[in-house]
């Protein structure tokens, strides 16, 4: 079946470090590939996605590649701040009807002033 | 704006108790999902449906079941609880069909059983 693996966590970086998040996945046919960030206490809002390969999805200073090549969605930014302190996820649907979703275990990212 | 309302943020139960956890989303969503979030595991799909009366099981159903009589709710039932139930449990909707569409989420319930 379909997979998203992530780079473990948690992460901890000084504010205006670069980040990357690794994010790799496996899955029949043409996904498409989402990052969602959690904040403390909410629930999963989408942060960026990509439809194909090559797309390139951007948000708030993020940004993430579909590379079909390599099965990879990898999510970076160049100056994280405080306020990016969250649980990301990286994941992809199935493009059916029903729009399943298979998600990657989360990494926590926690920038320091 | 989309909203996915959760009946509760926080709930603490016995074993053995039945347990429902209710969502509501405005947006005439057809699918609605509902998942547990664990540390290390990411989020896993309880059930999921895609239209009213019509529900799927996803990768982890056993000891859930689910309702869906109205197309704005769909409740995810506990029937008796346990305490490897103890988690957190997000719904989340989205527009049908194969275009590509984001699923949006609840603000999540975290459910102890005790």
């Amino acid at each position: 079946g379909d997979s998203v693996t992530q780079m473990e966590g948690p992460v901890t970086l000084s504010e205006e470090a670069f980040l990357t998040i690794n994010c790799t996945y496996t899955a029949t046919g043409y996904p498409s590939l989402f990052w969602y960030v959690q904040y403390p206490g909410e629930g999963l809002q989408l942060l960026l996605k990509a439809t194909k390969a090559d797309d390139k999805g951007s948000n708030k200073g993020f940004e993430a590649t579909y590379r079909k090549e390599t099965t990879s969605f990898h999510l970076e930014k160049g100056s994280v701040q405080v306020s990016d302190s969250a649980v990301y996820f990286c994941a992809l649907s199935d493009n059916t009807n029903a729009g399943k979703s298979t998600f990657g275990d989360g990494t926590t990212l926690t920038v320091k002033p | 704006d989309v909203k996915v309302t959760q009946s509760s943020r926080y709930l603490v139960k016995r074993t053995g108790e039945k347990v429902f956890l209710e969502c509501v989303q405005d947006m005439d969503h057809e699918n609605m999902f509902w998942y547990r979030q664990d540390p290390g595991l990411g989020l896993r799909l309880i059930y999921f449906s895609y239209d009213v009366k019509m529900k799927e099981k996803g990768d982890i159903p056993e000891g859930y079941s689910v309702s869906r009589e109205k197309k704005e709710r769909f409740s995810l039932i506990l029937e008796s609880a346990s305490t490897n139930q103890t988690s957190m449990y997000l719904c989340a909707s989205r527009t049908s069909g194969v275009r590509v569409e984001t699923q949006y989420f609840g603000p999540g319930t975290r459910l102890l059983v005790l």
